[in-house]
């Protein structure tokens, strides 16, 4: 079984500044790793996924997030922020290989722009 | 751009009633997926369906919940009995099919059982 713990569930942020939304997984198997933002009155949308490869990951809309095989950590990063990117974000893992690949997700994070 | 969509935006009904939630998948997607979201807690995963039958379920997808594909478009949640416990956001999801990892949600539907 897998869990991800997301440990900040608000984070203000000025307009501009960096921000970094932290995530921490625990399974017994590899998994593939997700963020998802969800807008307000929207569905989850994906943001930026780790299956394989190069352990640095980017969106078009300048995040980027590391997986920390180590640490078992995919946190979420983007060194300035828009106004824009206020939102929810949810961070998910799921088991590779033949399956579902159901989601399990974090709390979640709020993030608050603020101009 | 395709998107799955849902219906309705937000659905009272009071405790014991039976309800159904509707979902259109993208249309080429072959795995669909229902999660739930009680208030201030995770986003969980209720149950998976492909080719026409459940793949895989969690321990919450109990006796009084069952999912239908009943046209080529529509993959239904039904609540046959609600519980106060059953109020929350439920989503919908699909997936192309083997192979492709991303999920596709949709806005969610907001459950209040009273």
């Amino acid at each position: 079984a897998q869990s991800v713990t997301q440990l900040d569930s608000q984070v203000p942020v000025f307009e501009e500044a960096p921000v970094e939304l932290r995530c921490n997984y625990s399974s017994s198997v590899s998994v593939y790793l997700f963020w998802y933002v969800q807008y307000p009155n929207q569905g989850l949308q994906l943001l930026l996924k780790y299956l394989s490869g190069s352990t640095l990951v980017e969106s078009i809309n300048g995040f980027e997030a590391e997986f920390n095989k180590s640490q078992t950590s995919f946190h979420l990063r983007k060194p300035s922020v828009h106004i824009s990117d206020t939102a929810e974000y949810f961070c998910a893992v799921s088991p590779p290989g033949a399956g579902s690949y159901q989601l399990t997700f974090g709390k979640g994070t709020k993030l608050s722009v603020i101009p | 751009e395709p998107e799955v969509t849902q219906t309705p935006s937000h659905q009272v009904t009071q405790m014991g009633q039976e309800v159904i939630l509707r979902c259109v998948p993208i249309s080429n997607h072959l795995y669909f997926y229902w999660y739930r979201q009680i208030l201030g807690q995770k986003v969980e995963f209720l149950v998976s369906f492909y080719n026409n039958e459940i793949s895989e379920k969690s321990e919450i997808f109990d006796d009084q919940f069952s999912v239908e594909r009943p046209d080529g478009s529509n993959f239904t949640l039904k609540i046959r009995s609600t519980k106060l416990e059953d109020s929350a956001m439920y989503f919908c999801a699909s997936r192309v099919g083997q192979g492709w990892h991303e999920q596709y949600f949709g806005p969610g539907t907001r459950l209040t059982v009273t």
